[in-house]
């Protein structure tokens, strides 16, 4: 059973500081991984997607790695905003019961102090 | 705008009564999806459905119930029978196929009172 993992659950950083945030899942066995924001009772916004071929994705001061062989991810936010205090979710989209679906990890929430 | 509409944003329901959450998306694509968040959960798959007049449940289907008559909306109902419906609501959509982006709506929360 594909499980997603997300550490740390919470975050706290200074304004400027570049981080690192981290997804790990059981199966190597995905199609793609996906990286989304969240702000408090809002829905999710998608951030960046990889492709299970692909190494990275970069967007602005994102950038998203996966390593599929180790089950890892990680998302890097450089030179961090106050503005990007939100949760931030990753999700495995994989075959599971015959069907594609999308496995979400249960978020890390970030707070960059001003 | 493209994009996914959940309304109402906040629903309140007695208990003992059904209540049906909207999802419509004009972005033209095939499957929808229905998730739960509850605080410090990952989100848990309801229903989802890969094409018109076809769904499938999700891990935690029981007291939920769903409808895929046109492509476009995906309404779910909160039935009587869901013992503990209060959570926040995510509807998502995709282009069906493999290796393609999900995109949510705003989510309804929904409280019973």
């Amino acid at each position: 059973k594909q499980e997603v993992t997300q550490i740390p659950a919470a975050l706290s950083v200074p304004e400027g500081e570049n981080l690192v945030l981290n997804c790990s899942f059981t199966d190597s066995a995905i199609y793609n991984l996906q990286w989304f924001r969240q702000d408090p009772g809002k829905g999710l916004t998608s951030l960046l997607l990889i492709q299970s071929s692909q190494r990275e994705q970069t967007s602005g001061r994102l950038n998203a790695s996966l390593d599929k062989s180790s089950g890892r991810s990680t998302l890097y936010i450089a030179a961090s905003q106050p503005g990007d205090s939100a949760t931030y979710l990753c999700a495995v989209g994989a075959h599971r019961g015959g069907t594609y679906k999308y496995i979400f990890g249960t978020g890390t929430r970030l707070k960059v102090l001003a | 705008d493209g994009g996914i509409t959940q309304s109402p944003k906040y629903l309140f329901r007695k208990e003992g009564q059904n209540v049906t959450l909207s999802c419509e998306q004009n972005l033209n694509h095939d499957a929808m999806y229905w998730y739960r968040q509850d605080p410090g959960q990952g989100l848990r798959l309801i229903y989802y459905s890969q094409i018109v007049n076809d769904f499938q449940k999700g891990d935690i289907a029981e007291g939920y119930s769903v409808s895929r008559e046109k492509k476009e909306s995906f309404p779910l109902t909160v039935t009587s029978a869901q013992k503990n419906p209060t959570a926040f609501y995510l509807c998502a959509s995709s282009s069906g196929t493999v290796n393609t982006e999900a995109f949510f709506g705003q989510g309804t929360r929904l409280t019973v009172v």
